[in-house]
């Protein structure tokens, strides 16, 4: 079946810290692959997406590219806000009937002034 | 657009009792999901609709589950004999055909049973 594995958190940095989550996956298919942010309290929302291999997502500052060859998604900002604070959850998506999202078990980021 | 809407926002109830959640899609959007997300894990699908048709269930989805989507707008998801393993957050989310585009996710209810 199809799977995520997120690195276990919570990882901790000073604000303008660089930031990375890494973030692999096995699926049945050919993926999309997909970054959602929590923040405390809300529900998900998409940070960033790629559709094929080599794609850069990138957003907010965030970015992450597609690696068919490792199998990675892996995300990283150069400067963490505050504001940055969240879980972050890398998902896949295979091209089948339902486009069900499969999650890894999520990251939270905590970021210190 | 007023997003995914979810009620209610947090319910606790006794275990033995039915419980019922409400999710209020985008308009725009035919297909609509249910997740489940237990404390420190990503969501887990549970089934989603494509219109009023119930398409896909997950072997998450026990027979104590049921989820309805009367004429393709609103959903709701009833859990009957509720017991203490189903506390979670249930996520709704809709999207426009797939959701390569990226869903739209509700602020969620959070279930306990005590």
């Amino acid at each position: 079946g199809d799977s995520v594995t997120q690195m276990e958190g919570p990882v901790t940095l000073s604000e303008e810290a660089f930031l990375t989550i890494n973030c692999t996956y096995t699926a049945t298919g050919y993926p999309s692959l997909f970054w959602y942010v929590q923040y405390p309290g809300e529900g998900l929302q998409l940070l960033l997406k790629a559709t094929k291999a080599d794609d850069k997502g990138s957003n907010k500052g965030f970015e992450a590219t597609y690696r068919k060859e490792t199998t990675s998604f892996h995300l990283e900002k150069g400067s963490v806000q505050v504001s940055d604070s969240a879980v972050y959850f890398c998902a896949l998506t295979v091209n089948n009937a339902g486009n069900m999202l499969t999650f890894g078990g999520g990251t939270r980021l905590m970021v210190k002034p | 657009d007023t997003g995914v809407s979810q009620n209610p926002r947090h319910k606790i109830t006794k275990r033995g009792q039915n419980v019922t959640f409400r999710c209020d899609p985008i308009s725009e959007h035919n297909r609509l999901y249910w997740y489940r997300q237990t404390l420190g894990q990503g969501p887990e699908f549970l089934t989603y609709f494509q219109n009023e048709a119930q398409l896909e269930k997950s072997r998450l989805l026990s027979d104590r589950f049921s989820a309805e989507r009367p004429k393709g707008s609103f959903s709701t998801l009833e859990i009957q004999r509720t017991e203490q393993g189903d506390s979670a957050m249930y996520l709704c989310a809709s999207s426009y055909q797939g959701g390569l585009y990226g869903y739209t996710f509700g602020s969620g209810t959070r279930l306990t049973v005590v």
